[in-house]
């Protein structure tokens, strides 16, 4: 079982709709992460929070924002969607890179977000 | 852009070694080497890193080549349950790259009875 939980694990929403995808974890790690993975292909980073601070945005839309309330939770609220952005998105928790090292990156299992 | 290269896919024999690899000819002196795999509709699960020396856990083997170009992912015993796609990562230790994984295409691994 995963240390990083995420709800729902499936979501389906229209265009117009306004949702959002939770992740929790309980490991005390204060570096949180979203990546977005589409079919067949391999994950790509979307944000990096480190000390409950956004620290890394990877171009993305602003349609996708994301939210960490305190260090045990982090949010990626989405709104207007189009149907490209059906993917696979995972969440993923370490200790922040630089303060205990080199310490891997904990995954949940993802919400499959289809928009139609 | 991912900094390694790795074979689209492999197949293994259930019970025998899976040897993996992986090259990374531009690697930097303090870059880690991360292999991560991923079972299908599951995240990426954590199996083994390493900077230079090799190293062992329960789940696999990592070898790197003594001028860190390249690095072998080895599962001794591989099972059904080792079928899945297998990422190699170069890491970067800079701070503000916030630990970042760039994950490659990945190898996807096929064990069969």
């Amino acid at each position: 079982d995963t240390e990083v939980t995420q709800t729902p694990k499936h979501l389906v929403m229209g265009m117009t709709n306004k949702k959002s995808l939770k992740c929790e974890q309980h490991m005390g790690h204060r570096a949180m992460y979203w990546y977005k993975q589409k079919a067949k292909k391999p994950p790509e980073l979307m944000f990096v929070y480190s000390y409950e601070k956004l620290s890394i945005n990877e171009s993305v839309p602003s349609r996708f924002s994301p939210e960490c309330p305190n260090s045990s939770l982090l949010n990626l609220h989405l709104h207007a969607l189009q149907p490209e952005d059906s993917a696979l998105y995972l969440c993923a928790s370490s200790h922040p890179w630089g303060g205990a090292g080199n310490q891997p990156q904990h995954f949940g299992d993802g919400t499959r977000l289809s928009i139609l | 852009d991912a900094k390694t290269t790795q074979p689209p896919s492999m197949d293994c024999a259930e019970g025998r070694a899976a040897n993996l690899p992986c090259n990374h000819s531009t690697i930097s002196g303090n870059e880690y080497v991360y292999w991560y795999r991923q079972i299908h509709s599951q995240g990426p699960q954590y199996i083994i890193h390493g900077l230079k020396n090799n190293e062992t856990n329960e789940m696999a083997s990592l070898i790197i080549t003594e001028d860190r170009k390249s690095s072998t992912l080895i599962l001794p015993h591989a099972t059904l349950r080792d079928t899945a796609v297998y990422y190699c990562i170069v890491r970067s230790p800079i701070y503000n790259q916030g630990g970042k994984l760039i994950f490659g295409q990945g190898t996807e691994l096929s064990v069969k009875p």
